[in-house]
């Protein structure tokens, strides 16, 4: 299966930074099949990005995503308050399908 | 609107039984894949299974291969999965989620205890 490796684990932010989260896959999942999801407590996951650097609806455009192969980067361009979750990436190329560990995003 | 809702879940001892039922509305079920995370607590977003339209094919997680089955009822509007040979490590929320590859639409879970 492949493995996904997210980083950092925790990031620490304030609302208005920049946000740069890392995924990393063990074998290359295509130049798309990579999906990102939020994750609040309590809450079912959200997804954000698929294909990569899709945003799905409704999702705003300070989200983005990019990279392929076995490299990707979610990017969030100025936090607000309601970004500060648990972001994760999935990867859709081969089944078992697989998240990452997750990156905690909180507030500084 | 599409709606998404979890049932089934409680209070299991290990090596128990438990089946998680996950029926839908707003869309034709018989359409789409259909598929299973869960995250257990302290713990990360962990995939467990899908299946395809038909209920032809299911494919599953290693860590609970052999033990749960994935099964759907498209007249029915639902989908079900049946858990056997509990672990403690089982213990999670179960979400179902409509697609096999990134799923949009989501429930909002159902707990699974397994304790003595």
């Amino acid at each position: 299966e492949i493995v996904l490796t997210q980083s950092p684990g925790n990031l620490s932010l304030s609302p208005g930074e920049r946000a740069t989260l890392s995924c990393r896959a063990s074998q290359s999942v295509g130049s798309t099949s990579l999906a990102w999801y939020q994750q609040k407590p309590g809450q079912a996951p959200r997804l954000l990005i698929y294909g990569a650097s899709t945003r799905a609806a409704a999702i705003p455009d300070r989200f983005s995503g990019s990279g392929s192969g076995t490299d990707f980067t979610l990017t969030i361009s100025r936090l607000e308050p309601e970004d500060f979750a648990i972001y994760y990436c999935q990867q859709y190329s081969s089944l078992p399908r697989t998240f990452g560990q997750g990156t905690r995003v909180d507030i500084k | 609107e599409v709606q998404v809702v979890e049932s089934g879940g409680g209070l299991v001892q290990p090596g128990g039984s438990l089946k998680l039922s996950c029926v839908v509305s707003g869309f034709t079920l018989s359409d789409y894949w259909v598929t299973w995370v869960r995250r257990a607590p302290g713990k990360g977003l962990e995939w467990v299974a899908n299946i395809n339209p038909g209920g032809s094919e299911g494919y599953y997680a290693d860590s609970v291969k052999g033990r749960f089955a994935i099964l759907r009822d498209n007249d029915k509007n639902s989908l079900y999965l049946q858990m056997s040979s509990l672990r403690a490590d089982d213990t999670a929320v179960y979400y179902c989620g409509r697609g096999g590859r990134f799923p949009v639409y989501w429930g909002q879970g159902a707990l699974v205890t397994v304790s003595s």
